[in-house]
């Protein structure tokens, strides 16, 4: 049975330092892996999601690298801002359709 | 191209009272999936979905819980005889038609906050 953890569960950053995010899986045999936001009260935003063939994937300010065989996952945010306060959830795809297995998410605060 | 669309977006019951979830895909989208958020825990899946079809409910409570797609109309999740524990906030997501692609992605509606009373 997959088991995706997320560590730290909070992070709490001044403005415009780097955010390291970090997802670890136990089942390797993955096909993709997403990192998702959530605000407050409000639905999943996907930001990235990156195929089980690739090592990392990047959106502006936002890098996301994938190691399958060791089964992690991390998520850069560079020059944090307040605005990117919010909860980060990774999230692994056994297959394709599959359904998907959810990290407990790692609620960050970026403090002006 | 609207999102996924759900309603209602907070829904308060009763115990024993019938709860029931609307999810529209987004346009063109013929696979739906419902995933449960309890207070202060991560996503868990439910069920997913296909039109006319129960594809996997290997996350479904065994009683009070069914979900349907039909043909026309959206997808519904139907909880019975709701108890305090089913207060939790549930959302729904829909995929295009699979082609092998590995990019495929799921997309998220805004949820459904449900409060049992």
């Amino acid at each position: 049975k997959q088991e995706v953890t997320q560590i730290p569960a909070a992070l709490s950053v001044p403005e415009g330092e780097n955010l390291v995010l970090n997802c670890s899986f136990t089942d390797s045999a993955i096909y993709n892996l997403q990192w998702f936001r959530q605000d407050p009260g409000k639905g999943l935003t996907s930001l990235l999601l990156i195929q089980s063939s690739q090592r990392e994937q990047t959106s502006g300010r936002l890098n996301a690298s994938l190691d399958k065989s060791s089964g992690r996952s991390t998520l850069y945010i560079a020059a944090s801002q307040p605005g990117d306060s919010a909860t980060y959830l990774c999230a692994v795809a056994k297959a394709a359709g599959n359904k998907l297995t959810f990290g407990g998410g790692t609620r960050v605060l970026v403090k002006p | 191209n609207a999102g996924v669309m759900q309603n209602p977006r907070h829904l308060v019951r009763r115990r024993g009272q019938e709860a029931r979830l609307r999810c529209s895909p987004m346009k063109g989208h013929s696979h739906v999936y419902w995933y449960r958020q309890l207070p202060e825990e991560g996503l868990k899946f439910m069920v997913y979905l296909q039109k006319e079809n129960i594809i996997d409910e290997s996350g479904m409570p065994k009683e009070r819980f069914s979900a349907e797609f039909p043909k026309e109309g959206p997808s519904i999740l139907r909880i019975q005889q709701v108890v305090r524990g089913d207060s939790a906030a549930y959302f729904c997501a829909s995929s295009p038609q699979l082609a092998g692609k590995s990019t495929d992605t799921q997309y998220f509606g805004p949820g459904t906050r449900l409060t049992v009373l």
